[in-house]
C-alpha cells in the first residue's frame, strides 16, 4: 500500500517568514495530493490540492509543488501570520480497484510567533 | 461545512462495553470513511465504504466493524471497547477522487 512520510513534525517560524512542509510517497499510482489544515479542536479542512498532471499550484499565500519523478510534494506558505498556526496534513491518493483511498502523513504542527 | 454530522460528540464508556458511533451526511457522496486521530499518528483509516453495503478495511481495522445500509449513514461499532480505542474519531465523505469533507469528530474515552 501507499506510505506517506511528512517532515518536519514541528515547525516554528516568526510572523512574516515562509514555511515549507515536505511529503514523500511510495506508490507511483498516486495521482491526487491534498493538503489539510486542522486548527486546535477543529476538523481537518482542505486548503489546497494538486493532481499529477500539474507541477505547481498557487492560491494567494499558499502553494504546492509536485515532483512525480522523485515522488515528493511540498506545501509553501509565504508571509506567515499567527492564524496560520495549526497542524497540516498531506495525503496521497492512489486508485485501489475502483476506490480512491487517501493515505495521510503524520502531520506538521506549525507555530507562527507574532 | 459540508452536510456531515457525527453522534455522539463525546462519550465515556467502560472497557468491554459495545459502542456505536454514527456518521450522517446530506451530500449524497459515494465514499464514507472512518478515521481515528491520535497524537503523533495523524489520521489513520479504520474502514471505508464505497457504496451501500460495500465496505472495506483500512490500516487499523482490528476491533472495529462498520455498516452502511443507507447512502447517508455510516456506523462504526466497537464490539468490546478497550482502553487502546480511546481516541478522537472522524468521519469523512468524498465523491470519487476529490476533496474529503470531515465531520466534527467524536471524542471517545474508554475507562
Amino acid at each position: 500500500g501507499e506510505n506517506v512520510e511528512q517532515h518536519p513534525s514541528t515547525l516554528s517560524v516568526q510572523e512574516g517568514d515562509s514555511a515549507v512542509i515536505k511529503c514523500t510517497y511510495s506508490d507511483s499510482a498516486s495521482n491526487y495530493f491534498p493538503w489539510y489544515k486542522q486548527e486546535l479542536g477543529k476538523r481537518p479542512q482542505l486548503i489546497i490540492d494538486i493532481r499529477s498532471n500539474v507541477g505547481e499550484k498557487k492560491d494567494q499565500r499558499i502553494a504546492v509543488t509536485l515532483n512525480k519523478t522523485a515522488k515528493h510534494f511540498s506545501l509553501h506558505i509565504t508571509e506567515t501570520q499567527p492564524e496560520d498556526s495549526a497542524v497540516y496534513f498531506c495525503a496521497a491518493t492512489p486508485r485501489a480497484g475502483g476506490s480512491y483511498i487517501p493515505t495521510f502523513g503524520r502531520g506538521t504542527s506549525l507555530i507562527v510567533h507574532p | 461545512d459540508a452536510g456531515i454530522t457525527q453522534s455522539p460528540r463525546h462519550k465515556v464508556t467502560e472497557t468491554g462495553t459495545p459502542v456505536t458511533l454514527r456518521c450522517h451526511q446530506t451530500e449524497n457522496h459515494r465514499y464514507m470513511y472512518w478515521y481515528r486521530q491520535d497524537p503523533g499518528h495523524g489520521l489513520r483509516l479504520i474502514h471505508y465504504s464505497y457504496g451501500v453495503k460495500d465496505t472495506d478495511k483500512g490500516e487499523v481495522s482490528d476491533g472495529y466493524s462498520v455498516s452502511r445500509s443507507k447512502t447517508e449513514d455510516f456506523l462504526l461499532t466497537l464490539e468490546s471497547a478497550t482502553s487502546s480505542q480511546t481516541s478522537v474519531y472522524f468521519c469523512a465523505i468524498s465523491e470519487s477522487q476529490n476533496e474529503q469533507f470531515f465531520g466534527p469528530g467524536t471524542r471517545l474515552t474508554v475507562l
